[in-house]
């Protein structure tokens, strides 16, 4: 089984702050994608990565970035924090194109 | 673009009833559709996809759901409901590229006794 591991579950964070969340996956997937999940929205593509080193801006890449400078890690950065950045935080990854995405258990951000 | 739509925000059913969900997705070519679903405090697990051949597909936890292009549909089914299967449902389309899925806003489904 796929396992996409999230470091924290829950982060709470203060306004202004350089905040990292990381996300490891282990079955040597080419795609790593990290989403916003809020009440009503439903899922948002912040950014995503189809190979070591290369980033794509997904739909709401404002105020974000992203890392991946090893296959199995994927992380992402929000350089000062602010309170419409409170979150659930997704990462997933997928073998290729097409391919079901396999999902972490998510870490909820709580800037104040 | 691709889009989905989940029309049904929440629905009720009673433990042991039927269940369908809706989805319809908007996209120019055939797409690969998925269903996902995510417990409470939890991320998402897939329960079954679609990418070409029988249109009616079986996933895990006794659901299916049955491709239908003439009306760019891909409902999700489950014959009798579980109190477990109370959660959120996702449906997603995937053009096939590297940008993974567009997801709907997703369906909360409450299970009465």
């Amino acid at each position: 089984d796929v396992k996409v591991t999230q470091s924290s579950r829950y982060l709470v964070k203060r306004t202004g702050e350089k905040v990292f969340l990381e996300c490891v996956q282990d079955m040597d997937h080419e795609n790593m994608f990290w989403y916003r999940q809020d009440p009503g929205l439903g899922l948002r593509l912040i950014y995503f990565s189809y190979d070591v080193k290369m980033k794509e801006k997904g739909d709401i890449p404002e105020g974000y970035s992203v890392s991946r400078e090893k296959k199995e890690r994927f992380s992402l950065i929000l350089e000062s924090a602010s309170t419409n950045q409170t979150s659930m935080y997704l990462c997933a990854s997928s073998y290729r194109g097409g391919s079901p995405l396999h999902f972490g258990n998510g870490t909820r951000l709580t800037v104040t | 673009a691709q889009s989905v739509t989940q029309p049904d925000i929440h629905i009720t059913v009673s433990e042991g009833a039927s269940l369908e969900l809706r989805c319809n997705y908007s996209y120019g070519a055939t797409p690969y559709l998925f269903w996902y679903v995510q417990s409470p405090g939890q991320g998402l697990q897939l329960l079954l996809k679609y990418f070409s051949g029988d249109t009616l597909v079986q996933g895990i936890k006794g659901f299916e759901a049955e491709f239908k292009r003439s009306q760019s549909s891909f409902n999700l089914r489950k014959p009798s409901v579980h109190w477990s299967d109370a959660a959120e449902y996702f449906c997603a389309v995937d053009g096939g590229g590297a940008d993974g899925l567009t997801f709907g806003k997703g369906t909360h489904l409450i299970i009465q006794p």
